[in-house]
């Protein structure tokens, strides 16, 4: 199993811009999510889903959408990138009777 | 919103000395996770604590869960370089849906030869 996967590992977006980070996990899991990763801050939940076609908003979900078409994947979009989306971004996923979450390896976001 | 408090943000020490890091809420927890995160990678769940009071060994790491749900340690007995990472508490509460987890700031450990 490859777990949760996330591309890209790396993003340089200029202000305004639009895109897509994307996360698949081969685990069958049932609860996906999104969390950004700022110094000292720890993880903040962006948005989550606890099933195909259910999704949910986080801790700081502005400045983001997300979909869940399918149970594998979750993609989260950026519609217009602002220097204070730089961060790091964590895909997680878990089944849904534990709390036990596996994360991606993450993507690290620059916006200038 | 529930917030979790860990102390301390950074600690550099010698290899084979003892440490200790806290992870402190006003909130009550349905349980505590430990993860721990290395460069460039995802965290990684090392424990997770349930009950009240409980005490769990993993090698060299112990970690406590306080009897009130509201707190927890993480004592590493001997550290040694391979320690070093980022440590992360999170806690899940009764009422969060989805699983979700509040997570601390997290305690940046390093561990010198």
């Amino acid at each position: 199993n490859a777990g949760v996967t996330q591309t890209p590992k790396f993003q340089v977006l200029k202000t305004g811009q639009s895109m897509t980070l994307q996360c698949a996990q081969d685990m069958n899991h049932e609860y996906m999510s999104w969390y950004r990763q700022d110094p000292g801050m720890g993880l903040r939940l962006i948005h989550y889903s606890v099933g195909a076609g259910i999704t949910d908003q986080g801790e700081v979900p502005n400045g983001y959408n997300v979909s869940r078409s399918t149970t594998e994947d979750f993609p989260l979009r950026l519609l217009s990138a602002a220097p204070s989306q730089t961060s790091v971004y964590f895909c997680a996923s878990s089944y849904a009777g534990s709390n036990e979450q596996y994360f991606g390896p993450g993507t690290r976001l620059t916006v200038t | 919103t529930q917030l979790l408090e860990q102390s301390p943000q950074f600690l550099s020490i010698q290899e084979g000395e003892n440490l200790t890091v806290y992870c402190n809420s006003s909130s009550v927890f349905s349980s505590l996770q430990w993860y721990r995160q290395e460069p460039g990678e995802g965290p990684v769940l090392l424990v997770t604590v349930v009950t009240g009071g409980e005490v769990k060994k993993l090698k060299r790491l112990t970690f406590q869960f306080g009897d009130a749900r509201k707190d927890s340690s993480l004592h590493i007995t001997a550290a040694q370089p391979g320690d070093t990472g980022l440590y992360l508490c999170a806690g899940a509460d009764l009422w969060s849906a989805g699983n979700m987890l509040t997570f601390g700031g997290g305690t940046r450990l390093m561990v010198k030869p």
